[in-house]
């Protein structure tokens, strides 16, 4: 079956630089897609890779080696606002690019 | 992106019950998509509903629990059917944009008493 691992937890400081792993497995890899959901909110889009390297959106990056099956997500100048979960997902096999198989979350706590 | 109102956005119902969920999407979309998401966990999908064609269950879910409509493009219903505390959960939607990104709704969440 198809499944995406990734941290249970992650702390790091205000200001700081965060990388959240998340490794794959799943046949007909369309690629990865990052969102991010904070306590009693609905999960929101931040980033897709559908081609190895990195992808870069403000202060947010993610990566993809299709290669290593594993991609991430760089967060840099930490705010106490990215203390979410932060969630990988990947499309399903079978089907095309949703709908999404998710990875079970990283909670980040940003601490000042 | 597209902008999707789900409604209501939170309800406590008592076991026994029925509960509809309903989304809406501003603008035509092809594929909508019912999740499940426990509180502190990943979510779990329910079902795919196309326009014009009966929705397709995953695994562990089925029409006479989670009996969903999609009338059109932009509209789609999820019913949570004689509820028991164990459906207690966080209910999403959400669609393939035109983008090919997956959006969702706020969410519905539900206490069964």
């Amino acid at each position: 079956g198809q499944s995406l691992e990734q941290p249970s937890e992650v702390t790091a400081v205000e200001g700081a630089i965060v990388q959240i792993n998340c490794t794959y497995q799943t046949s007909g890899f369309y690629g990865l897609s990052w969102y991010q959901q904070h306590d009693g909110g609905a999960p929101t889009f931040l980033s897709y890779n559908a081609l190895d390297g990195l992808e870069e959106t403000g202060r947010f990056s993610s990566f993809l080696s299709r290669s290593d099956s594993y991609g991430y997500l760089l967060l840099q100048e930490l705010q106490m606002k990215d203390s979410a979960s932060y969630f990988c997902a990947a499309a399903r096999e079978g089907s095309g690019n949703t709908p999404l198989v998710f990875g079970k979350g990283t909670r980040l706590s940003v601490i000042a | 992106s597209a902008v999707i109102s789900q409604k209501p956005s939170r309800d406590i119902c008592q076991r026994g019950t029925s509960l509809t969920i309903q989304c809406q999407v501003d603008s035509q979309v092809t594929m909508m998509f019912w999740y499940r998401q426990q509180p502190g966990q990943s979510l779990t999908l329910i079902a795919t509903a196309n326009q014009g064609s009966e929705a397709t269950y995953e695994s562990g879910f089925v029409i006479d629990k989670f009996p969903i409509s999609r009338p059109n493009l932009t509209f789609s219903t999820l019913t949570v059917s004689n509820m028991s505390p164990e459906d207690s959960s966080i209910y999403l939607c959400s669609v393939e944009s035109v983008d090919l990104r997956e959006y969702f709704g706020a969410g519905t969440r539900l206490s069964v008493l």
